[in-house]
């Protein structure tokens, strides 16, 4: 089945313990990123990335790393995790530039 | 830098009534791309609609239209003959084509009354 797997689904951590959520996706697709959701805000992107080894900033990288080592994987790093970061995080991916994305099914992470 | 504007935070609709979802956005771009999403409870992103900026025709994907007015730039959703399963939060975003950055809009939450 063609998809976008993201681990862990939920995740209840302390500030400062570094963390990584994973995102993997079975299709091929060039262009992955990520969002994250929160109240009022609707979805802001983190980073993208449009090939292997290829990253960019998106509207709210701050406090993010990602890493783009294989076509199939797009892992987000936070390094030193603060309760800000409390939200629900999504992973995309698209075949191509300006092909529709595909969207993981989220990851709620809790920042204590 | 883009804006999408959806001022309705709240909809309700009666069951196999019509429903207008309204999207507004600023750019400066000339190629673009417009989508819909719903997301359920279950809170998984699903595409509902797509719409390219260089077509004229309103896109169309079953019971789910677009009233596209690129010079007014305005993107609403209309549902026709809403049903239960309707019931989620619908964001309206822009995607610019030279990266496919997408700006979401903040969202409303459509019920669906049976």
């Amino acid at each position: 089945e063609a998809q976008v797997t993201q681990n862990p689904r939920y995740l209840i951590t302390v500030t400062g313990k570094k963390l990584t959520v994973t995102c993997s996706q079975n299709m091929n697709h060039e262009y992955m990123s990520w969002y994250r959701q929160d109240p009022g805000l609707g979805l802001r992107q983190i980073y993208y990335s449009m090939n292997v080894e290829v990253t960019d900033k998106g509207d709210v990288p701050e406090g993010y790393k990602v890493s783009r080592k294989e076509k199939r994987n797009f892992p987000l790093i936070l390094e030193s995790p603060s309760p800000n970061q409390t939200s629900l995080y999504f992973c995309a991916s698209s075949l191509a530039v300006n092909n529709e994305q595909f969207f993981g099914p989220g990851t709620r992470l809790t920042v204590l | 830098a883009q804006t999408v504007t959806q001022s309705q935070p709240e909809m309700s609709v009666q069951e196999a009534e019509t429903v207008t979802l309204s999207c507004t956005y600023d750019t400066s771009e000339n190629n673009y791309y417009l989508f819909w999403y719903k997301q359920p409870p279950s809170r998984q992103m699903i595409l509902v609609i797509r719409q390219e900026a260089y077509k004229q025709q309103n896109a169309t994907e079953n019971r789910f239209s677009v009233n596209f007015q690129k010079a007014a730039k305005s993107f609403s959703l209309k549902i026709s003959d809403s049903q239960l399963g309707d019931t989620a939060m619908y964001f309206c975003a822009f995607m610019k084509s030279a990266n496919s950055k997408l700006t979401f809009g903040k969202g409303i939450t459509l019920s669906v009354r049976p």
